[in-house]
């Protein structure tokens, strides 16, 4: 089992659409918790940190679920902008703050 | 503020030729990363540095060594490349390694062919 697995997609979406990513973890030991976007051919880019409570930037809500060990974001109104590579990143829960990527999820919002 | 850059951003290399990724950021982190991307495998860790003066192995160091210079730079050196070693590699900062501010920062990356 991937130590971070997320559904690759693509999702295909219009403009103004929600849209919901899910990723789950396999270690329990993990502390932090983070979405990063990459667009085609350039680096990964921080989206946001997730907290426990679960945090919102704008359109953006991410989840946390450490009992399930599962990791949510939810994008409302979609723009053709967010079109993109989603990656789940989890840290290993020791020194050092190695992080863990999953493969990522390609979202294209579509006009 | 420039944040992490990477040079060169491309390069092409013949096998057994060696060379230098270089890296440095401009945030005051205490941590660097270096990571390599290809298709299908993700963000796989080469080599850290948690602190300025210490260095550590991640998932695939072989073949790759590091040198953290200084607090603000770090390079990653491939003596004798091979084919395999074709990829896109992304260094990375963060500010602290444990708890507190833990995200990482990317370069633009170096995109690397080794014929």
């Amino acid at each position: 089992r991937k130590e971070v697995e997320q559904d690759p997609g693509p999702f295909n979406v219009p403009e103004g659409a929600t849209v919901a990513f899910n990723c789950t973890y396999s270690n329990s030991a993990s502390q932090s918790f983070f979405w990063y976007r990459q667009d085609c051919r350039k680096e990964p880019k921080l989206l946001m940190s997730v907290y426990s409570s679960g945090n919102e930037d704008g359109r953006f809500t991410a989840q946390l679920n450490r009992a399930s060990q599962y990791i949510s974001l939810l994008i409302r109104d979609s723009k053709l902008s967010d079109s993109a590579t989603y990656l789940c990143v989890v840290n290993r829960g020791n020194a050092g703050n190695m992080l863990t990527f999953g493969g990522g999820t390609r979202l294209m919002v579509k006009p | 503020n420039a944040g992490v850059t990477q040079t060169p951003k491309f390069q092409v290399l013949k096998t057994g030729q060696s060379m230098t990724l270089q890296c440095a950021q401009d945030m005051n982190h205490n941590s660097m990363y270096w990571y390599r991307q290809d298709p299908g495998m993700g963000l796989r860790l080469i080599y850290y540095s948690a602190s300025e003066g210490t260095t550590d192995k991640g998932e695939v160091p072989n073949g790759y060594n590091v040198s953290r210079l200084n607090k603000r730079e770090f390079s990653l050196r491939l003596e004798s490349a091979a084919p395999s070693q074709t990829s896109v590699y992304f260094c990375a900062s963060s500010e602290a390694t444990w708890g507190g501010r833990n995200e990482q920062y990317f370069g633009p990356g170096t995109r690397l062919t080794v014929t």
